[in-house]
């Protein structure tokens, strides 16, 4: 299976802040990494396709990057909806696996 | 609007099966893959599995031997049973569909369900 590892695991900040959030493969995934943002109690929220394409009505604070093993998801200036979970996921192969997840916490 | 909606019990007895059925509502079920993934108390997200409207499944390695995906395109419908489940199978149990850009489907999930509790316990 592929591993993915998330860091930080959480994180603490303010609105209007500029986050970065990475994720490492264990084996080369091309760019076959999602982002996913979830608030407790809802559905996971589809952010970034392909490690760097916003999904469809995904606000433009978000952005993601990389490729290979090393991925990022930045959000350019947090405000208060976005102080929630965040997790990546790979789709080069199966078993399709998660990162840990990172949670983001107002400071 | 598609929407999906997970239903079933919320309490498995430990070596019983637990059965979960996800109904979409919006959209044809034909042409996506659905996936069963589980969110654990210690919130980590796993992936269950997948399967095509035309039948075809894939599923964990680890939980092969217990796992079934079905779908029923009559009703519009997916399912999911486990067999012989323990406490380690109690999670949060979402059902989503994958996405389909510029003509081709893939099985990583775009929209996902509200997610139903699943306690293992006698």
């Amino acid at each position: 299976d592929i591993q993915l590892t998330q860091s930080p695991s959480s994180l603490s900040a303010s609105v209007g802040d500029r986050v970065t959030i990475t994720c490492r493969a264990s084996h080369n995934i091309e760019k076959y990494l999602n982002w996913y943002q979830h608030k407790p109690g809802k559905a996971p929220n589809l952010l970034m396709y392909g490690a760097s394409s916003l999904q469809s009505g995904v606000p433009s604070r978000f952005s993601g990057g990389g490729s290979g093993t090393e991925f990022t998801l930045t959000i350019s200036s947090l405000q208060p909806e976005d102080f929630v979970t965040y997790y990546c996921q790979q789709s080069h192969s199966t078993p399709l696996t998660f990162g840990g997840g990172t949670r983001v916490e107002i400071k | 609007q598609v929407q999906l909606q997970e239903s079933g019990p919320g309490l498995v007895k430990p070596s019983e099966t637990l059965s979960l059925t996800c109904t979409v509502s919006g959209a044809s079920i034909r042409n996506f893959y659905w996936s069963w993934i589980r969110l654990t108390p210690g919130k980590a997200l796993e992936w269950v599995g997948y399967v095509h409207h035309s039948g075809i499944t894939n599923y964990k390695p680890s939980l092969k031997s217990r796992v079934t995906i079905l779908v029923d395109t009559s009703r519009n419908q997916f399912s999911l049973k486990l067999t012989s489940v323990t406490k380690a199978d109690t999670a949060v149990y979402y059902c989503a569909r994958g996405m389909c850009r510029d003509n081709k489907c893939y099985f990583e999930p775009d929209l996902w369900g509200p997610g139903t509790l699943v306690s293992v316990s006698s």
